[in-house]
Formats: C-alpha cells, sequence, structure tokens
C-alpha cells in the first residue's frame, strides 16, 4: 500500500506569494491531518479534516487555510506569504483520526519564504 | 492552555543500554490519548506507542514501554536494548478527548545511540 504523499517536496516562494501544498492520504484514510514544523516553534498543528470536513484547527491566522476532496486528497493554502512562513509542513493520514488510529505523515513538503 | 513539556532537549545511550525518555504535560480533562512519535534523520515521522489515559495499565511495544503516571500528569518514555536505529527525535503528544484529534506535540529530545 503506498504511503502519504506529499507533492512539491520543495518550494521557494517569495514574501506576498500565495501557496498551495497538496497531500495524498493513504488508500482508505479519511482524516488527514496538517503540521508547520518549525526550529523555533517545533511542531504545531494547523488543521484535520475527515469526509470533507474540518474538525478541528489551530491557532494560526486566515492566511491558512485548507480543504478535502471527496476522494481524501487535502491541500493547504497559505496566502500572503510572510518570511515566518518558512517551514516544514506535514501531512498526515489515518483511518477516521489519529486519537484512535495510528497517524501516517508523509516526507513533507519544505517551503522557503524569501 | 494545553501544553506539552519535554525538558530532556538531547539525550544519548550506549548501545544495548535503557534510556528513559520525560514527558509531563498540562490539561483539565480527566480523558485524553497520549503518544511518542519518532523522526529519525530525514525520515517520515511514525508512532512508537499510545497510551490512553483512562487506562491504568501502561502501554508496551517490544522495546518501548510508557510510565504512565496520570495524578502527576507524567508520560515517560522507555527504550530497552538502545540500537542505532533508535537515534532520532522523540516528540510527546496528546489529543484531549474535547478537542476532537488536535494533536499536541512537545518541543522534541534529540536522542542518540553510541555504538
Amino acid at each position: 500500500k503506498a504511503g502519504v504523499t506529499q507533492t512539491p517536496r520543495y518550494l521557494i516562494k517569495t514574501r506576498g506569494q500565495q501557496v498551495t501544498l497538496s497531500c495524498s492520504p493513504i488508500s482508505g484514510h479519511r482524516s488527514v491531518s496538517w503540521y508547520q514544523q518549525t526550529p523555533g516553534q517545533g511542531l504545531q498543528f494547523l488543521f484535520e479534516y475527515f469526509s470533507e470536513t474540518q474538525r478541528n484547527k489551530g491557532n494560526f491566522p486566515g492566511r491558512f487555510s485548507g480543504r478535502q476532496f471527496s476522494n481524501s486528497r487535502s491541500e493547504m493554502n497559505v496566502s500572503t506569504l510572510e518570511l515566518g512562513d518558512s517551514a516544514l509542513y506535514l501531512c498526515a493520514s489515518s483511518l477516521v483520526g489519529p486519537r484512535t488510529d495510528t497517524q501516517y505523515f508523509g516526507p513533507g513538503t519544505r517551503l522557503t519564504v524569501l | 492552555a494545553q501544553t506539552v513539556t519535554q525538558s530532556q532537549p538531547e539525550m544519548s545511550v550506549q548501545e544495548a543500554e535503557t534510556v528513559t525518555l520525560s514527558c509531563t504535560y498540562d490539561t483539565s480533562e480527566s480523558n485524553y490519548y497520549l503518544f511518542w512519535y519518532k523522526q529519525p534523520p530525514s525520515r517520515q515521522m511514525i508512532l512508537v506507542i499510545r497510551q490512553e489515559a483512562y487506562k491504568q495499565q501502561n502501554a508496551t511495544e517490544n522495546r518501548f514501554s510508557v510510565n504512565f503516571q496520570k495524578a502527576a500528569k507524567s508520560f515517560s518514555l522507555k527504550i530497552s536494548d538502545s540500537q542505532l536505529g533508535d537515534t532520532a527525535m522523540y516528540f510527546c503528544a496528546f489529543t484531549p478527548e474535547t478537542s476532537y484529534d488536535k494533536v499536541i506535540f512537545g518541543p522534541g529530545t534529540s536522542l542518540s545511540v553510541i555504538p
């Protein structure tokens, strides 16, 4: 079974631009979570989707948004990029949710904002 | 605020020895789920072990076991017979029951296994 895939793996953008990251979960998994990982702030929860519905959202500004499609694939969007948005963005999937099921992580998308 | 603290930013252990990683958390809820995740260098994060707060028995997965002390809000990870492949960043995390599937991570402990 294929693992969680994230595209692109690396991205360089400039301040003020917008970016869309994609995540394909493991087949059959309906829950997708997004995390931001930085050296200073560590791993922070962005949001979690289940069956196209956002069930939970972390403490991030409205510039960060996401969505999930009917095939469980998910995208996250960051508008008006700031230097502080440079981070590794991790996506993780599980059958129905990370509380009760094993959460599988993708390799991440490394975003650099110049 | 619901937080996770890992007081040991870095640790090292000799191969085949035992090491314990500390974790404390803060929550006012009575039920929640606790996790240890492992992130090897340049590799993907994986779940090591999970514990449900209402279960008294400490979880065990092969060489990995936890010491869950609910009253003290402590959740330490013990790695027995350490192997070189255990070298990784270890994150303690928890999900309060009312924050449905929002996983809160600690800052991590970098563990090096020395041959």
